[in-house]
C-alpha cells in the first residue's frame, strides 16, 4: 500500500479564496482523521469520520470549514473563505478498528495564505 | 481533558550516547500510546506503538515504555546518530475515543 497520500504537497491562495485539500486514506482502513498543526498549538484534531461518517467536528474552527468523504477512499477539507490564519500543515491520518494497530499519517499539506 | 506533556522540549547530544525522552499523560484511561518522528518539513512517521495492556517495545535502537498508572512514557534511544536528529511525538488514545492527543514534541539534535 502506498500509504495515506495527500495533495496536495503546498498550498499557496490569497485571502477569500476557497481552498480544497485531499487525502486517500489506505485501502481497509475505517477511521480517517483530519489533523492541523501549527508552531503555537501543536498538532489538533479537526474532524474524524468512521466508515465515511462524520463522528466528531468539534475541532473545526469555524463554519468556513467543512470537510466530506464521498466515499472509503477519499476526503476532502475546505476552507471558504481563506484568511492568514488558516496557514499552517493539514494532515490526514487513517486508522483500523479503533486504532488498534496506530494510526498512518500523510506527508501534509503546507497551506499558506497571503 | 487529557493531556500530554514532553520534556525537554530540545535536545542536544554528541553522537554515540544513549538518550531518554520523556512524555507524561494527565488520564491513565488510555487505549494506546505511539511514539511519532517528524523531520522538518515531512509527515509523522510511526516509530512504536504500545497497547495499553503492555509496558514497552523494542524496534531497532528504538525502546518505549508504558507506565499507565504514573501516566508516563519513555522512548530510549541506544548509540544515537545523527541521522536520528527529528523531532519525536508522543500521542495518547483515550480509551473509549478515537482521537490522538499530542503533546508538543522534543527537538532532538545528534551531533557529530
Amino acid at each position: 500500500d502506498a500509504g495515506v497520500i495527500q495533495s496536495p504537497r503546498h498550498e499557496v491562495t490569497e485571502m477569500g479564496q476557497e481552498v480544497t485539500l485531499r487525502c486517500k486514506p489506505i485501502s481497509g482502513h475505517d477511521y480517517l482523521f483530519w489533523y492541523r498543526q501549527t508552531m503555537m498549538r501543536g498538532l489538533e484534531l479537526l474532524i474524524y469520520f468512521n466508515n465515511n461518517v462524520p463522528i466528531d467536528d468539534s475541532g473545526m474552527p469555524e463554519d468556513r470549514f467543512s470537510a466530506k468523504m464521498p466515499n472509503a477512499s477519499f476526503s476532502t477539507l475546505k476552507i471558504q473563505p481563506s484568511e492568514p490564519r488558516d496557514s499552517a500543515v493539514y494532515f490526514c491520518a487513517s486508522s483500523f478498528y479503533r486504532g488498534l494497530y496506530g494510526y498512518t499519517f500523510g506527508s501534509g499539506t503546507r497551506l499558506t495564505v497571503v | 481533558k487529557q493531556e500530554v506533556t514532553q520534556i525537554p522540549a530540545a535536545l542536544s547530544v554528541p553522537e554515540g550516547e544513549n538518550l531518554v525522552l520523556n512524555c507524561s499523560f494527565t488520564d491513565s484511561a488510555i487505549y494506546n500510546l505511539q511514539w511519532f518522528r517528524q523531520d522538518p518539513g515531512k509527515g509523522l512517521t510511526s516509530l512504536l506503538l504500545i497497547q495499553s495492556s503492555q509496558r514497552e517495545q523494542t524496534s531497532g535502537r528504538l525502546n518505549a515504555s508504558l507506565d499507565k498508572s504514573s501516566g508516563r512514557s519513555t522512548l530510549y534511544i541506544a548509540a544515537s546518530q545523527p541521522g536520528d536528529s527529528a523531532t519525536y511525538l508522543c500521542a495518547v488514545q483515550i480509551q473509549g475515543a478515537q482521537k490522538l492527543v499530542f503533546g508538543q514534541g522534543t527537538r532532538l539534535t545528534i551531533n557529530p
